[in-house]
């Protein structure tokens, strides 16, 4: 078991344009979470997965901003037409979660994605 | 509003010394707590959480939900204790809340 898996870890891109990160939690884990982290700040939850199911976005997830989750496995963040502002840390986290009792595993996170928006 | 909050951007203390870094929350519901830890080039990864009450590298936290605190508490510092903590509060549909971050520098 290598942990949560993140690709790119460094993704520079021009404003505008549309970037994609990918997110491999761990195997047995059905709870996948999104954050993103500025400089000087801490992790800021962004959504959130169980299974496949989306089951909350912040209010910071703008209409730009997609996540997917199709097979309950990996998922992908998208960021469409890519904002000055959209520069952070994009980090993934997983843990596992028994029905009914959703507060015994904590999250388990990757290295992250660097973004950085020119 | 749920928030956690910790007041020091930077401690800087010489090896030895004891080290206290400060967390306070805010929560309607009954609260789950953990410190986080980053260290340099390193991925965060969970240092503690207070529903197990263990002792990490010398680490301790106790959750006093009178002065709603978490305060991470060692009585002597090292040098590879330098890094990032945060503090995290865990809402009733899981996702963390985190605090700004403390760095810590324990100086030789």
């Amino acid at each position: 078991d290598t942990g949560v898996s993140q690709n790119p870890r460094h993704k520079i891109t021009k404003r505008g344009q549309n970037v994609t990160f990918r997110c491999d939690p761990i195997s047995e884990h059905n709870r996948l979470y999104w954050y993103r982290q500025t400089l000087g700040q801490g992790p800021e939850f962004l959504t959130y997965f169980q299974n496949e199911a989306q089951l909350e976005k912040s209010r910071l997830l703008s209409d730009r901003f997609s996540a997917e989750r199709p097979k309950g496995s990996f998922s992908t963040l998208e960021i469409q037409r890519t904002e000055q502002g959209d520069s952070a840390m994009y980090l993934c986290a997983s843990s596992f979660v028994r029905q009914g009792a959703d507060r015994n595993q904590p999250q388990h996170f990757g290295d992250g994605t660097r973004l950085s928006i020119l | 509003a749920q928030r956690v909050t910790q007041p020091e951007k930077l401690l800087s203390v010489f090896k030895g010394a004891p080290v206290e870094l400060k967390c306070n929350y805010s929560y309607s519901g009954s609260p789950e707590l953990f410190w986080y830890v980053q260290y340099s080039r390193q991925r965060l990864q969970l240092l503690l959480r207070h529903i197990s009450r263990e002792s990490i590298k010398g680490f301790t936290a106790d959750l006093n939900k009178g002065e709603t605190s978490f305060h991470l508490k060692k009585p002597f510092a090292q040098e590879e204790d330098s890094a990032m903590y945060y503090c995290a509060l865990r809402e009733e549909g899981g996702k963390l809340i985190f605090g700004q971050g403390t760095e810590l520098s324990v100086k030789p």
